[in-house]
């Protein structure tokens, strides 16, 4: 069963702090790496996706990726009360598929 | 360009009941998923279609059909509802198959209750 691994929360952190977020996965044939945010009662929304080793970075959002320890993780710098919502690690099947699996997301609370 | 749309946004059935959840894209997308999300399990994958005329079982198919009608639609059928299908049903679609950046982009959602 392939899996994929978030702390639940809830992360809490204060406005202006940096947020991190993390997520492993079983599935070593796994080549791409999605995080979404689902606000409450809405339907997820792509933030970024990584595949290559190491750190990507857009705006406040750095996505990290480590193959070999199979971690995916996303940090977001100052953390703003409209980043709380709950954050989504998505990985995409190895091989043909264009399938995704989720992970149960961590809830995060930014405090003004 | 509307993105992906769902309907019925809300629907409450008595158990016995069917009914069929509509997903629609316009976004020229080959691949088109279905997924039920509970509180604290996630996103599970129900059907999905990789391309026009062709639909796969995802990790939860038991209960449900699905239609892949032409390429921009894809429906959801549930014969006989039950209590254990309330939830909240997301409708995605992404880019042609074969890319590592393939984005999978959802609806609004439809909110099920089973009595």
């Amino acid at each position: 069963q392939k899996e994929v691994e978030q702390n639940s929360g809830p992360l809490s952190v204060p406005e202006g702090a940096i947020a991190s977020l993390n997520c492993t996965y079983s599935d070593r044939g796994s080549q791409s790496f999605f995080w979404y945010r689902q606000y409450s009662g809405k339907s997820p929304e792509l933030i970024m996706f990584i595949y290559s080793n190491g750190d990507k970075e857009d705006g406040r959002f750095t996505a990290q990726l480590n193959k070999a320890s199979q971690y995916v993780s996303l940090l977001i710098r100052d953390s703003q009360p409209s980043d709380s919502a709950t954050y989504l690690c998505a990985v995409k099947e190895g091989g043909a598929t264009n399938k995704l699996i989720f992970g149960t997301g961590t809830l995060l609370a930014v405090q003004p | 360009n509307a993105g992906v749309t769902q309907t019925p946004k809300f629907q409450v059935l008595k158990t016995g009941q069917s009914m069929t959840l509509q997903c629609a894209q316009d976004m020229n997308h080959n691949s088109m998923y279905w997924y039920r999300q509970d509180p604290g399990m996630g996103l599970r994958l129900i059907y999905y279609s990789a391309s026009e005329g062709t639909t796969d079982k995802g990790e939860v198919p038991n209960g449900y059909n699905v239609s892949r009608l032409n390429k921009r639609e894809f429906s959801l059928r549930l014969e006989s509802a039950a209590p254990s299908q309330t939830s909240v049903y997301f409708c995605a679609s992404s880019e042609p198959s074969g890319s590592r950046t393939d984005t999978q982009y959802f609806g609004p959602g439809t909110r099920l209750t089973v009595l």
